[in-house]
């Protein structure tokens, strides 16, 4: 089935450091979407990306959707502790079934105080 | 506030009972969504509704796992006879029908003993 590659895997930062993961896929997308997920919860959505070359903040937060439309690029500015979690990115590729998402595997991210 | 909701959010049984999780979905949202989450798989997704009817379910054993939505307001998943394989953590999304946003639950946790 679809496969997205999501990197890095993990990432270890420093509390203000600026933090950037990416995916990539092999078939074209049309839908790019970023979750966050913390311990023991359900994945939350963070920003949904539509266009090729569309770029959209939430907070410090931002995301783009890559002209390619094979990737996506989540940013984070000046990190702070409650950043930590995994990110998932997730997409439907154009030939896709309707509704259905291909997840990532997740960048785990730790912040250092 | 709109969000899902799941229960039981933990569930530890022995292999071969039956298992019974259930999901409700964000009120109005007509698409539903069920997954799997372990770290060697990460999320996969098991099967989806629209509209109540099942359009999907190629991603579930079909031998012990059943999907059902009794009405708009109650998903359940069930798995019967449960095995060990079967320990994970089991998710239910929602959405609308037109819109590839997918909105998580906390999730149920499962140990298969």
């Amino acid at each position: 089935g679809q496969q997205l590659n999501q990197s890095p895997q993990s990432m270890f930062i420093q509390e203000g450091e600026d933090v950037s993961m990416n995916c990539t896929s092999s078939s074209i997308f049309n839908t790019w979407l970023w979750y966050k997920q913390d311990p023991g919860e359900g994945p939350v959505l963070l920003i949904a990306l539509y266009k090729a070359g569309e770029l959209t903040s939430n907070g410090r937060l931002t995301a783009q959707f890559g002209i390619t439309r094979k990737d996506s690029f989540l940013n984070i500015s000046a990190s702070i502790p409650s950043d930590v979690g995994i990110y998932f990115c997730a997409g439907r590729d154009s030939g896709g079934s309707n509704y259905k998402l291909t997840f990532g595997k997740g960048t785990l991210l730790t912040v250092n105080p | 506030d709109a969000r899902v909701t799941q229960t039981p959010r933990h569930k530890v049984t022995e292999m071969g009972q039956e298992v019974t999780m259930r999901c409700q979905p964000i009120l109005g949202h007509n698409t539903v969504f069920w997954y799997r989450q372990t770290m060697m798989q990460g999320l996969e997704l098991l099967a989806y509704f629209r509209n109540r009817a099942p359009l999907d379910d190629s991603g579930m054993p079909k031998d012990r796992f059943s999907a059902e939505m009794p009405d708009a307001t109650l998903a359940t998943l069930k798995i019967q006879p449960s095995e060990p394989r079967d320990s994970a953590v089991y998710f239910c999304a929602s959405g609308l029908m037109g819109a590839y946003e997918q909105y998580f639950g906390p999730g149920t946790r499962l140990t298969v003993t």
